[in-house]
């Protein structure tokens, strides 16, 4: 595809079971951002992996969160354990190169902690 | 910490009346960008400014990026129903390993 795809769309689980999201960037793109956005809110940096690089996860909220990428592809997003104040929608970004503002996003999966 | 603030958070206004709406930090930035976000749709990129006191247009919409690149503006002149949604600004700072960080947003509604 042409764009930066996400799964699931819509995704509806217990307090405390393990979520995986999954982003395929755009072909190429060698940045790939994950960010979260609360309800009514704005985007809240969550990591950022940049080619070979060692990924930036400074903004990951707690030890519940983690996130890989194989190569220059495929990014999951991994909650374990749950919790209510994680409902929120993840949305994915890439990137063409290292510096370059332009991010292009998918449509995000709603993530809903019941 | 670098911030950008956005205001106002919520506008809603007629259709034809022009607005602008604001991105303002204490910090510089070498560039911001300005990101429109429809209902269940990722943010899709509107402008990127990088020069202080660079005013870009796209349509009825004129972006501006202050002389000290700390602050930026969007106006939107008769604005219409398909401008309707959450307008993002974001930028990054001056220094090599910045990341971009994301203001809240204004959430404007456009009434026909």
């Amino acid at each position: 595809g042409a764009g930066v795809s996400q799964s699931p769309s819509n995704k509806v689980t217990e307090k405390g079971k393990d979520v995986e999201l999954r982003c395929d960037p755009i072909s190429g793109h060698t940045a790939l951002y994950w960010y979260r956005q609360r309800l009514g809110q704005g985007l809240e940096f969550l990591i950022y992996f940049q080619g070979n690089s060692a990924p930036d996860k400074s903004g990951l909220p707690s030890d519940r969160f983690s996130a890989e990428r194989t190569g220059e592809s495929v990014s999951t997003l991994t909650i374990q354990r749950t919790q209510q104040e994680d409902s929120a929608v993840y949305l994915c970004a890439s990137s063409p190169l290292a510096g370059v503002e332009t991010q292009y996003f998918g449509p995000g999966t709603r993530l809903l902690v019941l | 910490t670098q911030l950008l603030e956005q205001s106002p958070q919520f506008l809603s206004i007629q259709e034809g009346e022009n607005l602008t709406v604001y991105c303002n930090s204490s910090s510089v930035f070498s560039s911001l960008q300005w990101y429109r976000q429809e209902p269940g749709e990722g943010p899709v990129l509107l402008v990127t400014v990088v020069t202080g006191g660079e005013v870009k247009k796209l349509k009825r919409l004129t972006f501006q990026f202050g002389d000290a690149r700390k602050d930026s503006s969007l106006h939107i002149t008769a604005a219409q129903p398909g401008d309707t949604g959450l307008y993002l600004c974001a930028g990054r700072g001056t220094n090599r390993d910045d990341k971009i960080i994301f203001g809240k947003g204004t959430r404007l509604h456009i009434l026909p």
